[in-house]
């Protein structure tokens, strides 16, 4: 197990609601990344947190927001779903930003109908 | 941003032979790699990385070897074991992204 939790494990929601995930990361990680994974793809990364910044961000609408607290657990939150929004959504942290190893947790399943 | 692409989506192997899955990158200015395994149900977990100043490195049973003038990315599994069925994935880093490849369903057959 890598440390890294992931709330809640599974989650319905119809299209046009808002969803709320969360994720803790391992003990003494600074850095939370996000990734959207859609069955037989590889994860795609929406974006990263560092200290609370958001540090990068990949080809995600402005719909995808995060948050990252003081005790470095994250939140990614989508507004408006759609059908597409349906995923496998994993949360990874890692030691320092950049190109330190990620560890990945569990994921949280969306399916929006 | 940069696609990373694996040459086979499946590959069957008898239990105890050794597997290869390969992984092609694009940008040549990435400079460290990671091969991720994922069963089903499970968040892709870490196997070994290479630094883009290497070309080869080994960990338990797995060997990491990287080709940069081809920009080619391979994991080699030793004495495969039914354990090692999953999805493998490649991802290269440049920035601060890692770019993850389709994946590779690997399946020992016993």
């Amino acid at each position: 197990e890598t440390g890294v939790t992931q709330s809640p494990t599974h989650l319905i929601k119809t299209r046009g609601q808002q969803v709320t995930l969360r994720c803790s990361s391992q003990s003494g990680h600074n850095t939370v990344s996000w990734y959207q994974q859609a069955l037989g793809q590889g994860p795609q990364f929406i974006f990263q947190y560092y200290r609370e910044e958001e540090n990068g961000r990949g080809n995600f609408p402005p719909r995808f927001s995060g948050l990252q607290f003081p005790n470095y657990s994250s939140e990614l939150n989508v507004n408006a779903l759609e059908l597409d929004d349906s995923a496998l959504y994993l949360c990874a942290s890692s030691l320092r930003q950049s190109t330190d190893t990620q560890y990945f947790g569990p994921g949280t399943r969306l399916t929006v109908l | 941003g940069e696609s990373v692409g694996l040459h086979l989506p499946t590959l069957s192997v008898q239990e105890g032979d050794n597997s290869i899955i390969n992984c092609a990158y694009s940008n040549s200015a990435s400079d460290y790699f990671i091969w991720y395994k994922q069963e089903s149900g499970k968040g892709p977990q870490f196997i070994i990385d290479i630094r883009s100043n290497m070309d080869k490195r080994q960990g338990q049973r797995v060997t990491v070897l990287l080709n940069k003038t081809v920009k080619h990315l391979s994991l080699q599994i030793a004495a495969t074991q039914p354990g090692d069925s999953a999805v493998y994935f490649c991802a290269e880093v440049w920035g601060n992204q890692f770019y993850f490849g389709t994946g590779t369903s690997l399946t020992v057959i016993p």
